[in-house]
């Protein structure tokens, strides 16, 4: 079945700074690559999704990467802010399988 | 447009003492159904998810179960909690299996 592997674990950036997060994925039928931001005490919110039919996308200061070859994807956050703090999950599914797999979470903080 | 409820908020109950928690979707039709469990500070375990009325599928083996007695509510249940079912416990829907899935705002479960 599918795993996917989520670094790094928790992160650390100053306000201001880029963040990057990195996910790998096992199968190789995956097409669907959500990700999801966490606060405290809070259900997961999916906050950008990408197919497999394209490399990148982008929404305003969040752009996701994917690299069907290397399987592996990636978020990027740019011009962080306090609010980017929170868990960041990535996921990965097929358009066959009943679930998505989540990755274990990267805590995010913003240093001001 | 959809949305997800879950009820209680938080809940402390004694070892030993029945759980019931429900999860119901408004604004959709035949919603995939899912309950996951997230210890503190951890990622997202999933424990059933549900393509239709009285299909459950268990991803775990535990003292827990699920039940989907209509087609928007699912009812996660259990006759004998223990110490370690303590957690935070998400549903969340999606319309297509595979797809992006949408959490509910969770249930804090504490057993003492």
């Amino acid at each position: 079945g599918e795993n996917v592997e989520q670094h790094p674990s928790t992160l650390s950036v100053q306000e201001g700074d880029s963040a990057v997060i990195k996910c790998t994925y096992s199968d190789s039928a995956s097409n669907y690559f959500p990700w999801y931001k966490q606060e405290l005490g809070k259900g997961p919110q999916l906050i950008i999704d990408i197919r497999s039919n394209v490399g990148e996308k982008k929404d305003q200061r969040i752009a996701v990467t994917l690299n069907k070859t290397a399987k592996h994807f990636s978020l990027h956050i740019t011009e962080t802010q306090p609010e980017d703090s929170a868990v960041y999950f990535c996921a990965a599914s097929n358009s066959s399988a009943s679930k998505i797999i989540f990755g274990s979470g990267t805590r995010l903080s913003i240093r001001p | 447009s959809q949305t997800i409820h879950q009820w209680p908020a938080t809940l402390v109950q004694p070892v030993g003492s029945p759980l019931s928690l429900e999860c119901t979707v408004e604004g959709t039709s035949n919603p995939n159904l899912y309950w996951y469990r997230q210890a503190a500070g951890r990622g997202l375990q999933l424990l059933f998810y549900s393509v239709g009325i009285g299909q459950i599928s268990s991803e775990v083996p535990q003292n827990l179960s699920a039940s989907r007695p209509q087609d928007r509510q699912f009812i996660l249940s259990s006759k004998k909690l223990l110490l370690s079912d303590s957690g935070f416990y998400l549903c969340a829907w999606s319309v297509m299996e595979g797809g992006e899935q949408f959490f509910g705002p969770g249930t804090r479960l504490t057993v003492l």
